[in-house]
């Protein structure tokens, strides 16, 4: 059974930094993209990264650009979502999810994070 | 602002049959599958349809996708109150490099 488990997430003041976790399981993680979508409160789903196997290629919302960085750690299997620089407007419940929302879909989702900046 | 526009919410009585749109362009929709996500109250999203028209194992054939030219259409059939829910498509915008989500959709059974 594919599980993911987001941790990592808390209330921080704006400006500063948080590093999320999505332990997977139940699924050869390395042959997997994986993927970062967040909502905010009473919002609608917004893309925010992926990775592609490997970990060489990256792809970033245009909000998230510059601060936040997707990375993986097959050998873990663990994605991770590096916030940097962050935002009232980050504020949200993060999931990570299995592959890529397009072709195969968004197939599994974790039970998401939630990150409040706030002062 | 979303980059792909669905309407705000759709009802209709159970038993019934209900669409759901999702409007793009040729950069997004056009050029890409389309995905549809169910997400029930407090819950995360869960695959409903991907490459526009295949149902993951598991999913009801009440539930069916399809896509012209830069729109595509949710349908379900025989509606449930357990169908309540808001209802998401996705797909990749080739022109941003990015994915992109329409607004999400807020079914009501009455």
């Amino acid at each position: 059974e594919v599980q993911l488990l987001e941790s990592g997430g808390d209330l921080i003041q704006p400006g500063g930094s948080l590093r999320l976790s999505c332990a997977a399981s139940g699924f050869t993680f390395r042959s997997y993209v994986m993927s970062w979508v967040r909502q905010a409160p009473g919002k609608g789903l917004e893309w925010v990264s992926s990775i592609n196997t490997g970990g060489r290629t990256t792809y970033n919302a245009d909000s998230a650009k510059g601060r936040f960085t997707i990375s993986r750690d097959d050998s873990k299997n663990t994605l991770y979502l590096q916030m940097n620089s962050l935002r009232a407007e980050d504020t949200a419940v993060y999931f990570c999810a299995k592959d890529a929302i397009s072709g195969a879909g968004l197939g599994n989702w974790g039970q998401g994070t939630l990150v409040t900046v706030s002062s | 602002q979303s980059v792909l526009t669905q309407p705000p919410s759709v009802s209709a009585a159970p038993g019934q049959r209900v669409t759901i749109s999702c409007s793009g362009s040729s950069s997004n929709i056009g050029d890409n599958y389309v995905s549809w996500y169910q997400q029930l109250p407090g819950t995360a999203p869960k695959l409903l349809i991907y490459e526009n028209n295949k149902r993951p194992s598991g999913i009801p054939d009440r539930f069916s996708g399809s896509k012209s030219g830069t729109s595509a259409t949710l349908g379900i059939t025989g509606l449930q109150t357990g169908d309540e829910a808001d209802y998401h498509c996705g797909t990749w915008d080739s022109s941003l490099s990015a994915g992109v989500f329409g607004g999400g959709t807020k079914l009501t059974v009455l």
